[in-house]
């Protein structure tokens, strides 16, 4: 059973507006939770987490939101530049493991 | 620094067969993971190494084994071979085991005829 899911495979965004890519999960014991970019043939590359503590955190151009209340998580991205077309996992964990979503490849439209 | 790097790249067998797949950990890092992704999905976990022990395992079958060596490098064996074992297999490294932050390989993709 898919614990963490991204319900959109893919997304397509003009250079310089914003992409908000979501994520949902259903288990109220993940306490952190993080985003990882991933070019073809390269791992995952860790991008931006967040704490079950808090509901936003900011690292430049990228901002995650986490909504408890909700189980959902959200990354947004602005602006968006080519650079960031890439394949985006969601993924949290329990303190014993981390469970991902299944991506989403998003496209930046230059 | 070295990153996480993985061996082999590409990988054939044939159903039944058994399978090694190795991962050099980042220098500084003492626990390893493994992950399998089937296409189109995201990396499920298959378990943790810390300090030469497994730390953690995953919804995975015995076949599915593994040692971390002194120096922290990882191997992945899998034995009796099956068609759904084709996947691209990450391992990552974490400072200890529990860091939330992992550093990826870029992967070897398994393929079982």
């Amino acid at each position: 059973d898919q614990q963490v899911k991204q319900n959109s495979p893919s997304l397509s965004v003009q250079e310089g507006r914003i992409s908000i890519l979501n994520c949902d999960y259903t288990n109220s014991m993940f306490d952190y939770f993080l985003w990882y970019k991933k070019y073809p043939a390269e791992g995952p590359t860790f991008l931006i987490s967040i704490s079950s503590i808090k509901d936003k955190n900011e690292d430049g151009r990228f901002t995650v939101f986490l909504n408890k209340s909700a189980k959902h998580l959200s990354l947004h991205i602005v602006p968006s530049q080519p650079g960031d077309s890439a394949v985006y996992f969601c993924a949290a964990s329990d303190g014993n493991q981390f469970y991902f979503g299944t991506g989403t490849s998003l496209t930046v439209i230059p | 620094e070295t990153g996480v790097t993985q061996s082999p790249t590409h990988l054939i067998k044939t159903r039944g067969q058994q399978v090694t797949l190795r991962c050099s950990s980042q220098s500084g890092h003492n626990t390893v993971s493994w992950y399998q992704q089937a296409l189109g999905q995201g990396p499920q976990f298959i378990f943790q190494y810390y300090r030469e022990e497994e730390n953690g395992r995953g919804n995975f079958p015995p076949r599915f084994s593994g040692l971390q060596f002194p120096n922290y490098s990882s191997e992945l064996n899998v034995n009796a071979l099956e068609l759904d074992d084709s996947a691209l297999y990450l391992c990552a490294s974490s400072k200890d085991s529990n860091s939330y932050e992992q550093y990826f390989g870029p992967g070897t993709r398994l393929t079982v005829t």
